[in-house]
């Protein structure tokens, strides 16, 4: 099974900030990964796939990169909508997802 | 308005069954895979089920194989997830979702979730 990991796992970070988290994959899974926010109570929403493709209505603060096994998120300039956990996801084999990072204030 | 929304879940004891249904509305159903994703309390998310866009071919999480099985009903735009032999760590928020691709796809759309809690 292909692993993820995420870092950090929380983030503190404040209007305005860059932020940027790192997914790590246990084994090379190409560019196949996927970015999403998550806010309680709502149902996630994609925001990159293929590890660098913006989805379509998506702010152009979020940006992804990387490929093999070590990939980046960045959000350019923090806003206040955008803090909530987000997830990197694989689909190279099967479909596995980091444990989530926390952006709060 | 392009949608999926769960309905189904409830609260049932250990070793019980359930069934969860999704209704897709706004897009053309019968060409997307569809997938069962859920997030335990506290927890992050976990892929459940994984089905292609006839149905013809399944993938299920190891946590969950032999005792859910996921179907869908192209004719009636619907998704569902029988869950038997219940335990406790299967307490969840389930979300049904949309993919992109089979099987290297990627989930474009998700419901809001429905809550499954197991418990005696």
């Amino acid at each position: 099974d292909i692993q993820m990991t995420q870092s950090p796992s929380t983030l503190s970070a404040s209007v305005g900030d860059r932020v940027t988290i790192t997914c790590r994959a246990s084994q090379s899974i190409g560019d196949w990964l996927a970015w999403y926010q998550h806010k309680p109570g709502k149902a996630p929403i994609l925001l990159i796939f293929k590890a660098s493709n913006l989805k379509s209505g998506v702010s152009s603060r979020f940006s992804g990169s990387g490929s093999g096994t070590e990939f980046t998120f960045t959000i350019s300039s923090l806003q206040a909508d955008d803090f909530a956990t987000y997830y990197c996801q694989q689909y190279h084999t099967y479909w596995t997802f980091g444990q989530g990072t926390k952006v709060e204030i | 308005e392009v949608q999926l929304v769960e309905s189904g879940g409830g609260l049932v004891k250990p070793g019980g069954s359930l069934r969860l249904s999704c209704a897709a509305s706004g897009f053309t159903f019968s060409v997307y895979s569809m997938n069962w994703v859920r997030q335990a309390p506290g927890k992050g998310l976990e892929w459940v089920s994984s089905l292609s866009s006839s149905g013809s071919s399944r993938y299920d999480a190891d946590s969950v194989k032999g005792r859910f099985t996921v179907s869908r009903e192209n004719a009636k735009n619907s998704l569902y997830l029988q869950m038997n032999s219940l335990r406790a760590e299967d307490t969840a928020v389930y979300y049904c979702v949309r993919g992109n691709g089979f099987p290297r796809g990627y989930f474009d759309l998700w419901g809001r979730g429905i809550l499954v809690t197991v418990s005696s």
